[in-house]
């Protein structure tokens, strides 16, 4: 079963327009990553987040993590059309041995030139 | 690019059929994660391998088999091929096993069965 949700599942803007998207989780975790994917393709690794740091910028992503309520968010700012692809949080929990991911079911993002 | 390497890119298959799946990891690591990733949903673990040696698994059944070899490429073998399995299959690989390893995911092995 997947740990992961990820909310809205959908997401259409703009050009320039800011994209965030939701995870939320249900156990303890070590660590949480964002991943994108281009139309049925391989992942990309975006952030890892870990349980002790709140907030984690790269470029124009920003993640931010709350772990009293289980939840991460992933922004994008100044969103172009290139960033259309889905993106999927992924759990590395403390109940779980060596480095198996968890995901979610993602988010397809469509950004509009 | 992330150097992870896999093959082949698409495979059609008929149920009950047997095939191999191929990954070569990124240099330097001795980690290998395989996915399921089906088509709408998240990857699923199916398994890890670290030095050769299974270092987890997930709810998938023994019919889902695997190797690693001492230049710590690998392979994903599954029997009796049914429908069901029809999906991406990814392969990560790690500089290790531990909580703080990044995983590098290869472009996928398309498997369509009929």
């Amino acid at each position: 079963s997947q740990q992961g949700e990820e909310d809205p599942q959908a997401l259409s803007i703009q050009e320039g327009e800011n994209a965030t998207m939701n995870c939320s989780y249900k156990t303890s975790i070590n660590n949480l990553q964002w991943y994108r994917q281009n139309s049925g393709r391989g992942l990309v690794h975006l952030i890892l987040i870990r349980s002790n740091e709140r907030e984690k910028h790269s470029g124009r992503l920003r993640v931010t993590l709350d772990t009293s309520k289980k939840s991460s968010s992933l922004l994008i700012t100044a969103s172009r059309a290139a960033d259309t692809a889905s993106y999927f949080c992924a759990k590395l929990g403390r109940e779980t041995s060596g480095s198996r991911l968890t995901f979610g079911e993602g988010t397809q993002l469509t950004v509009n030139p | 690019e992330t150097g992870v390497t896999q093959s082949p890119t698409h495979l059609i298959k008929t149920r009950g059929q047997q095939v191999t799946l191929r990954c070569s990891s990124q240099s330097g690591h001795n980690t290998v994660s395989w996915y399921q990733q089906a088509l709408g949903q998240g990857p699923q673990f199916i398994f890890q391998y670290y030095r050769e040696e299974e270092n987890g698994r997930g709810n998938f059944p023994p019919r889902f088999s695997g190797l690693q070899f001492p230049n710590y490429s690998s392979e994903l073998n599954v029997n009796a091929l049914e429908l069901d399995d029809s999906a991406l299959y990814l392969c990560a690989s790690s500089l290790g096993w531990g909580f703080d390893y990044e995983q590098y995911f290869g472009p996928g092995t398309r498997l369509t069965v009929t």
